[in-house]
């Protein structure tokens, strides 16, 4: 198993300028999650998905949007890039409550 | 809403000293309680969780962690530190009926000298 693999695993982006960063778990884990990590934040929690054709807002959905048309992927869409969204990714599925964590995005908004 | 928090943000450590990392959560009922730990530039892997029963949990990599109700506490340990152990730790608390959703600590960057 690959477990979470994320792709890509670094980015540029300029300001308003869109992209998707890709999710993909092999586990056939019904909930997965988006956070992003800020240096002395910890993780928050953007947008989570508890199956195929569900998802839901975490903490700090602005400025994202996520689909799940299959139990496999879970994209993070960013529509217009702002400086606010510099920071690194992480994608995570989880099962019986333990989650696991893909390798991460690193995302530069310039 | 529960809360985390991680109250020494850097601990520097002799290799061979032992270790306590605190974490004190913020919830009404008994919560899911995990330490995860990222290494540089990479994703975070679980060390221990607790659910329910024994309050002291073994984890991976010589870790453990003991639950005090009474302090709200969750505190992370290993009798002896290597300087493999250098990483940033991450205490976090999930509640059932919640999508299994998990709220961080701010982490503790631990630093190994040899």
């Amino acid at each position: 198993n690959a477990g979470v693999t994320q792709t890509p695993k670094f980015r540029i982006l300029k300001i308003g300028q869109s992209m998707t960063l890709q999710c993909t778990q092999d586990m056939n884990h019904n909930y997965m999650y988006w956070y992003r990590q800020d240096p002395g934040m910890g993780l928050k929690l953007i947008y989570y998905s508890v199956g195929a054709g569900i998802t839901d807002k975490g903490e700090v959905p602005n400025g994202y949007n996520v689909s799940r048309s299959t139990t496999e992927d879970f994209p993070l869409r960013l529509e217009l890039a702002a400086p606010s969204q510099t920071s690194v990714y992480f994608c995570a599925s989880s099962l019986r409550g333990e989650q696991y964590f893909g390798p991460g995005t690193r995302l530069t908004v310039t | 809403a529960q809360s985390v928090t991680q109250p020494d943000i850097h601990i520097t450590v002799s290799e061979g000293a032992s270790l306590e990392l605190r974490c004190n959560y913020s919830y009404g009922a008994t919560p899911y309680l995990f330490w995860y730990v990222q290494s540089p530039g990479q994703g975070l892997q679980l060390l221990l969780k607790y659910f329910s029963g024994d309050t002291l949990v073994q984890g991976i990599k010589g870790f453990e962690a003991e639950f005090k109700r009474s302090q709200s506490s969750f505190n992370l340990r290993k009798p002896s530190v290597h300087w493999s152990d250098a990483a940033e730790y991450f205490c976090a608390v999930g509640i059932t009926g919640t999508a299994s959703k998990l709220t961080f600590g701010t982490g503790t960057r631990l630093q190994v000298t040899l």
